[in-house]
């Protein structure tokens, strides 16, 4: 079945880089997403890829795709204190293609001044 | 400019009472998902909706749960005889086209005592 998983947890310094990783087991998936959800918010899309790129540039936003491994990452660069939040990957179902997402468990960034 | 409305933000119920979570979509928005969100977990999908007809509903609990989301006016879902395993956040999301990106509201909080 659709899965997405995730690391739980991230800690970096303001200033450095963030990763977060992502892999994912669908292997028609067509978008793949990059969601940010702040404490008793509602999420914001932050980018999304198309499965046929392997790579897209936003600002301070990266997104790498490695699809034969099925793995997806965010790089944010120059991170901020205001960066702190949860990250989620998300797969748009290739089954049939309603559009519905399908989430990983988030990653919870904290950035440390 | 108005985003995707979801009310109430928060909601409390005891065990045993109905459940009614409203959203409004994007104005021109004619598809609209509902996700669940438990405590420390990711958004899990629930049902896929376009205006008077339920398009998937593979993520929606078998019993209790209903979905609506008529020609005129908001989408509802409707949680009967809630229980205390009910509490979660509960987004929903619109689009304005199947597949095409989603935009998510700020959730309802719902808190079953």
């Amino acid at each position: 079945g659709e899965d997405v998983e995730q690391s739980l947890f991230l800690s970096v310094r303001e200033g450095d880089s963030s990763v977060i990783n992502c892999t994912y087991t669908d292997s028609s998936s067509t978008y793949l997403y990059w969601y940010k959800q702040e404490p008793g918010a509602g999420l914001q899309l932050l980018t999304y890829i198309f499965s046929n790129m392997d790579m897209k540039q936003d600002q301070r936003l990266t997104v790498l795709l490695n699809k034969k491994d099925k793995h997806l990452s965010l790089r944010i660069a120059d991170t901020q204190t205001g960066d702190s939040a949860i990250y989620f990957c998300a797969e748009s179902s290739g089954s049939g293609n309603t559009g519905k997402l399908i989430f990983g468990q988030g990653t919870t960034l904290q950035v440390k001044p | 400019n108005a985003g995707v409305m979801q009310n109430p933000r928060h909601l409390v119920r005891r065990r045993g009472q109905e459940a009614r979570l409203r959203c409004s979509p994007v104005k021109g928005h004619s598809h609209v998902y509902w996700y669940r969100q438990l405590p420390e977990e990711g958004l899990k999908f629930m049902v896929y909706l376009q205006k008077e007809n339920i398009i998937d509903e593979s993520g929606m609990p078998k019993e209790r749960f209903s979905a609506e989301f008529p020609k005129e006016g908001p989408s509802i879902l409707r949680i009967q005889q809630v229980v205390r395993g009910d509490s979660a956040a509960y987004f929903c999301a619109s689009s304005f086209g199947q597949g095409d990106e989603q935009y998510f509201g700020p959730g309802t909080r719902l808190t079953v005592t």
